[in-house]
């Protein structure tokens, strides 16, 4: 069965920092891995989808890589900012139904100024 | 602009009430999505249609129903045989194309509680 943790569940760093986010899955025959981003009250956010053919992807300041061999996949932020605060969530898709995610509980993130 | 509407907001249901919670995407996605998510658990799936007039069980359907009668529309209804309904609930849709699986996304939640 297929379990997503992601470690550690809340981090609190300076504004400025470049920091990276963990994401680890138990099943490593995996059609692709999101990360998502959620503001307190509010919807999730795509932030990247990297598919299993890809090693990482990169958006603005984001980058996110995928090690399906070691189960790992990293969020890396570059120069935080305290817009970056919010939980980060990745998810990954049950075996090859890729309509049914599993969430990882995420990792709370504050950056202040 | 495009996008995912939930509706209402917030949400109170009696006790032995059934409640509906409204989801509409003009995204012109193919695939509609029910979550919960409580507090430490992360998100759960409850129900998902990949197409109209079809739908199927997520890992924690019981107590509740669903229909897909408009590609835009999806609602959510919580029936009084869900004993633990209060959570923060979340819609998704996204859209089928070649060339790998594409992102979901997102409407901002309905909050339900009992009253």
């Amino acid at each position: 069965k297929q379990e997503v943790t992601q470690i550690p569940a809340a981090l609190s760093v300076p504004e400025g920092e470049n920091l990276v986010l963990n994401c680890s899955f138990t099943d490593s025959a995996i059609y692709n891995l999101q990360w998502f981003r959620q503001d307190p009250g509010k919807g999730l956010t795509s932030l990247l989808l990297i598919q299993s053919s890809q090693r990482e992807q990169t958006s603005g300041r984001l980058n996110a890589s995928l090690d399906k061999s070691s189960g790992r996949s990293t969020l890396y932020i570059a120069a935080s900012q305290p817009g970056d605060s919010a939980t980060y969530l990745c998810a990954v898709p049950i075996s090859d139904n890729t309509d049914k995610l599993i969430f990882g509980t995420g990792t709370r993130l504050q950056v202040f100024p | 602009d495009g996008g995912i509407t939930q509706s209402p907001k917030y949400l109170f249901r009696k006790e032995g009430q059934n409640v509906t919670l409204s989801c509409e995407q003009n995204l012109n996605h193919d695939a509609m999505y029910w979550y919960r998510q409580d507090p430490g658990q992360g998100l759960r799936l409850i129900y998902y249609s990949q197409i109209v007039n079809d739908f199927q069980k997520g890992d924690i359907a019981e107590g509740y129903s669903v229909s897909r009668e408009k590609k835009e529309s999806f609602p959510l209804t919580v029936t009084s045989a869900q004993k633990n309904p209060t959570a923060f609930y979340l819609c998704a849709s996204r859209i089928y194309r070649g060339g790998g699986a594409q992102p979901q996304h997102f409407g901002d939640g309905t909050r339900l509680s009992i009253l």
